[in-house]
């Protein structure tokens, strides 16, 4: 069975800082997906970014970067000068055929 | 970027009533989903679809059933609501590897 783990249920960074939420996940696979996505509060589920297995580079998207490393099938995201819009429910995902979301992390973002 | 609609975004009803959530996607993906999703909490697949005519039963058991006749049109429907059926409803579409979402229904039964 494929399982995605985010250990951390709350967490909490001051503004400008950065903060690293992770993600740990189980496959015998090879080539799958990875993603993290942020549901704001009471907003929509949006992507924030996604790791393709086979690539070796981190993927990057502005603030947000992941470290990917395979071989411990681990994927966390870190998220670089935090401000209080980043303040949401961050879901790691992890896709072979369909996607399975581990249970989420509530990041808040102190002023 | 997918766009993908819900409607109600809210809805309150009492027990025993039958209702049906709406989804659209105007992007032609062949997959859909629907989440159930009780606040700040773990997303669980009840339905998923893989094209026209085509409906499974996702992780979760539920009392819901999905239809799909058209590409683009997903809707969810509970026969009798319970308040155990308090929950979000997302649905989500999916092109290639990566999913989006629909803002949500946010259903409360009383």
């Amino acid at each position: 069975a494929q399982t995605v783990t985010q250990s951390q249920p709350e967490m909490s960074v001051q503004e400008a800082e950065t903060v690293t939420l992770s993600c740990t996940y189980d496959t015998s696979e090879s080539n799958y997906y990875l993603f993290w996505y942020k549901q704001p509060p009471s907003r929509q589920m949006i992507l924030v970014i996604r790791q393709e297995a086979y690539k070796q580079q981190n993927a990057t998207e502005n603030r947000f970067s992941v470290n990917f490393q395979k071989a411990a099938k681990s994927f966390s995201l870190k998220i670089s000068d935090s401000q209080l819009g980043d303040t949401a429910m961050y879901f790691c995902a992890f896709m072979i055929g369909d996607m399975r979301f581990g249970a989420g992390t509530r990041l808040t973002v102190k002023p | 970027e997918a766009d993908i609609y819900q409607t109600p975004r809210y809805l309150v009803i009492g027990t025993g009533k039958k209702i049906t959530l709406e989804c659209s996607q105007t992007m032609g993906h062949d997959k859909m989903y629907w989440y159930q999703q009780d606040p700040g909490m773990e997303l669980h697949l009840i339905h998923y679809s893989y094209g026209v005519n085509s409906t499974e039963k996702g992780d979760l058991s539920s009392e819901s059933t999905v239809s799909r006749i058209r590409t683009e049109h997903f809707p969810l429907t509970l026969e009798s609501a319970r308040p155990s059926h308090t929950s979000q409803y997302l649905c989500a579409s999916r092109q290639g590897d990566t999913q989006y979402f629909g803002p949500g229904t946010r259903l409360t039964v009383l």
